[in-house]
C-alpha cells in the first residue's frame, strides 16, 4: 500500500499570503500524483495531477510539486483568498498496481479576510 | 455534462436493512470506484472497477457488494447494514484504470451520499 502522509493537519493564514501544503508518500515508484479540493459536505473537486514524468504542473494560483526521490508533492498556493478555504487531499495509487487511490487524510485550510 | 452523479445524497437505515447506492458518469470513462470517507480515516477504497465487466475488492470491501451495470453505471449493495457502515460514500470515475498504461488516470468524484445506519 502507497502511504501518503499530509502536514499540517490545520492552517490558519491571512488573505493574501503565500501557503505551501505538503504531501509525502512511502514508495518512490509512483505512477502520478493527485490534488484535490473538498468543501465542507461535498464531494472532491480534482486540482491537479501531476504524471510521474513531470515535476510540476500549474494551474492559474496553484502550483504542485513531485519529487519522487524525495517521496515529496507541495502544493503552491499564491495569493490566497477567504475562497481558498477548504481541505486540500493528496492521493497517489499504490505501487505496481495503479489503479485507485491511496489517499491522504487532507489539510484543512482556513484563510482570513 | 453532469459528470458523476450519485443517489441518493441522505440515507438513514437501520441494522439489518439493505439498500443499494447507485452511481452513474457520463464522461465515457472505462473505470469506476466506490471510495468511504471517516472522520480520522481519510477515503478507502471499497470496491472498483477498472473496465466494464469486472470488478475487484479495495481496502475494505466485507459487507458490501457491487455491480458494474454498464459502461456508465456503478452500483454499491449493503446487504445487511450495520452501525460501522455509517460514513460518506463517494463513486469515482477514471478515463483509465492502469495508471502508467496511457490514457488519463485523472479520476472525478461524484457529490457523496451521506449513510446513517441506526
Amino acid at each position: 500500500k502507497q502511504e501518503v502522509t499530509q502536514i499540517p493537519a490545520a492552517l490558519s493564514v491571512p488573505e493574501g499570503e503565500n501557503l505551501v501544503l505538503n504531501c509525502s508518500f512511502t514508495d518512490s515508484a509512483i505512477y502520478n500524483l493527485q490534488w484535490f479540493r473538498q468543501d465542507p459536505g461535498k464531494g472532491l473537486t480534482s486540482l491537479l495531477l501531476i504524471q510521474s514524468s513531470q515535476r510540476e504542473q500549474t494551474s492559474g494560483r496553484l502550483n504542485a510539486s513531485l519529487d519522487k526521490s524525495s517521496g515529496r508533492s507541495t502544493l503552491y498556493i499564491a495569493a490566497s483568498q477567504p475562497g481558498d478555504s477548504a481541505t486540500y487531499l493528496c492521493a497517489a495509487p499504490p505501487p505496481g498496481r495503479g489503479y485507485a487511490l491511496n489517499f491522504g487524510k487532507g489539510t484543512s485550510l482556513l484563510v482570513t479576510p | 455534462n453532469a459528470g458523476v452523479t450519485q443517489t441518493p445524497k441522505f440515507q438513514v437505515l437501520k441494522t439489518g436493512q439493505s439498500m443499494t447506492l447507485q452511481c452513474a458518469q457520463d464522461m465515457n470513462h472505462n473505470s469506476m470506484y466506490w471510495y468511504r470517507q471517516d472522520p480520522g480515516m481519510g477515503l478507502r477504497l471499497i470496491y472498483y472497477s477498472a473496465s466494464e465487466g469486472t470488478t475487484d475488492k479495495g481496502e475494505v470491501p466485507n459487507g458490501y457488494n457491487v455491480s458494474r451495470l454498464n459502461k456508465r453505471e456503478f452500483s454499491l449493495r449493503l446487504e445487511s447494514a450495520a452501525p460501522s457502515q455509517t460514513s460518506v460514500y463517494f463513486c469515482a470515475s477514471s478515463e483509465s484504470g492502469l495508471a502508467g498504461l496511457g490514457g488519463s488516470y485523472e479520476q472525478y468524484f461524484g457529490p457523496g451520499t451521506r449513510l446513517t445506519v441506526t
